[in-house]
């Protein structure tokens, strides 16, 4: 296992389009999250969840914003109407329920023009 | 979650101890005190984390205050791969599960 894969690495689109994120975390973790960080931030928590179940959603997650984890394995996370301001890095992490050790993937670097 | 405080940026030698402090005053009984550090354009890593006894592993140790209300993250012989931006977070691993980030400390080694 390479670590939480996130795909694309970069993507530019314009203000006004939807774009779709897609995260594959750590095959036995069953925790999985996704943060958002812009520069000189720290990552801001945006959504997290168990299995298929998403239990919990930071007010930062507007309704142009929707993840989805169907099968309780890779996560999808998309933007629909982009503006300017989700420009940033979106980052995706797995673990374990019980551990509080959470493992990062690259992220995924949005920019909108 | 309990907040933290850390120094903006510090600077340590090549070779010497790097020793980065993190307050967390408000810290509650089943809190514990972990440690992420981000290279630049990467994603956080996992460092160490502990509760109240002092920890080692293989990448840095961490030393508790007895009243818990401060930690120091020890780099034992810092690198020029170390210099990233350091975060301390307070966390409980039941009930919440997300990590709070706060500005962190940008450590940067220097040959």
């Amino acid at each position: 296992d390479t670590g939480v894969s996130q795909d694309p690495r970069h993507k530019i689109t314009k203000r006004g389009q939807n774009v779709t994120f897609r995260c594959d975390p750590i095959s036995e973790h069953n925790r999985l999250y996704w943060y958002r960080q812009t520069l000189g931030q720290g990552p801001e928590f945006l959504t997290y969840f168990q299995n298929e179940a998403q239990l919990e959603k930071s007010r930062l997650l507007s309704d142009r914003f929707s993840a989805e984890r169907p099968k309780g394995s890779f996560s999808t996370l998309e933007i629909q109407r982009t503006e300017q301001g989700d420009s940033a890095m979106y980052l995706c992490a797995s673990s374990l329920a019980g551990n509080g050790e959470a493992f990062f993937g690259q992220g995924t670097r949005l920019t909108v023009v | 979650d309990a907040k933290t405080t850390q120094p903006t940026s510090m600077d340590c030698a090549e070779g010497r101890a790097a020793n980065l402090p993190c307050n967390h005053s408000t810290i509650s009984g089943n809190e514990y005190v972990y440690w992420y550090r981000q290279i630049h354009s990467q994603g956080p890593q996992y460092i160490i984390h502990g509760l109240k006894n002092n920890e080692t592993n293989e990448m840095a140790s961490l030393i508790i205050t007895e009243d818990r209300k401060s930690s120091t993250l020890i780099l034992p012989h810092a690198t020029l791969r170390d210099t990233a931006v350091y975060y301390c977070i307070v966390r409980a691993t039941q009930g919440a599960q997300k990590l709070v980030f706060g500005q962190g400390t940008r450590l940067t080694i220097n040959p």
